[in-house]
């Protein structure tokens, strides 16, 4: 039962070049999140989907860009990287809230640490 | 806009004693407040959750304290042990919608032998 699976753990990009973070779970959970942290800082989010196919921008969402095709995968593309983007991403997943159902924790992955150089 | 706080960036506690970690809010439209625990490394995971229909949950040694009118939320632990050594997150969401997370800036608590 992996969870919710990042990769890679650590990358070094130059400033200008592009990656993609993979994200991939397998609980078959509607809702996915990507979320930066910067140090002595709290998780901003990024992007976020509701399903496959839907995707919508979060608190800090310039610079990156993300699709949903598969319930499982959410990658995260930075395109043009610059030094600002360096921080830790986490990918996180949850269900959709059901009638009487009141947990709604999300479940993260053990995140990706970029530094733009 | 910080719309939840934890302004105390670093506690330090004896082993066996009670740790508080606090957190405030500004949104009324969250109805839902969850603690997560972090170690170096590791991704966040969940610990315990109140919703806004309550005032309390316990789950072992934890306890989360709801304060509505005051918009303030406290996570109880004890007796407290070496192993509780972490950053602790405070989070709040609106059930109704994408349930997006929004987290405080954390709180790192050490406990000593």
């Amino acid at each position: 039962n992996a969870g919710v699976t990042q990769t890679p753990k650590f990358r070094i990009l130059k400033i200008g070049q592009s990656m993609t973070l993979q994200c991939t779970q397998d609980m078959n959970h509607n809702y996915m999140y990507w979320y930066r942290q910067d140090p002595g800082m709290g998780l901003k989010l990024i992007y976020y989907s509701v399903g496959a196919g839907i995707t919508d921008k979060g608190e800090v969402p310039n610079g990156y860009n993300v699709s949903r095709s598969t319930t499982e995968d959410f990658p995260l593309r930075l395109e043009l990287a610059a030094p600002s983007q360096t921080s830790v991403y986490f990918c996180a997943s949850t269900n959709r809230r059901g009638p009487g159902r009141m947990n709604t924790e999300a479940f993260f992955g053990q995140g990706t640490r970029l530094t733009v150089v | 806009d910080q719309q939840v706080k934890q302004n105390s960036p670093s506690l330090s506690v004896q082993e066996g004693r009670i740790s508080i970690l606090n957190c405030d809010y500004t949104n009324s439209m969250f109805d839902y407040f969850l603690w997560y625990k972090k170690y170096p490394a590791e991704g966040p995971t969940f610990l315990i959750s109140i919703s806004s229909i309550k005032d309390k949950n316990e789950d072992g040694r934890f306890t989360v304290f709801l304060n509505k009118s005051a918009k303030h939320l406290s996570l109880h632990i004890v007796p407290s042990q070496p192993g509780d050594s972490a950053v602790y997150f405070c989070a709040a969401t609106a059930i109704q919608g994408a349930q997006k997370l929004v987290f405080g800036q954390g709180t790192r608590l050490t406990i000593n032998p």
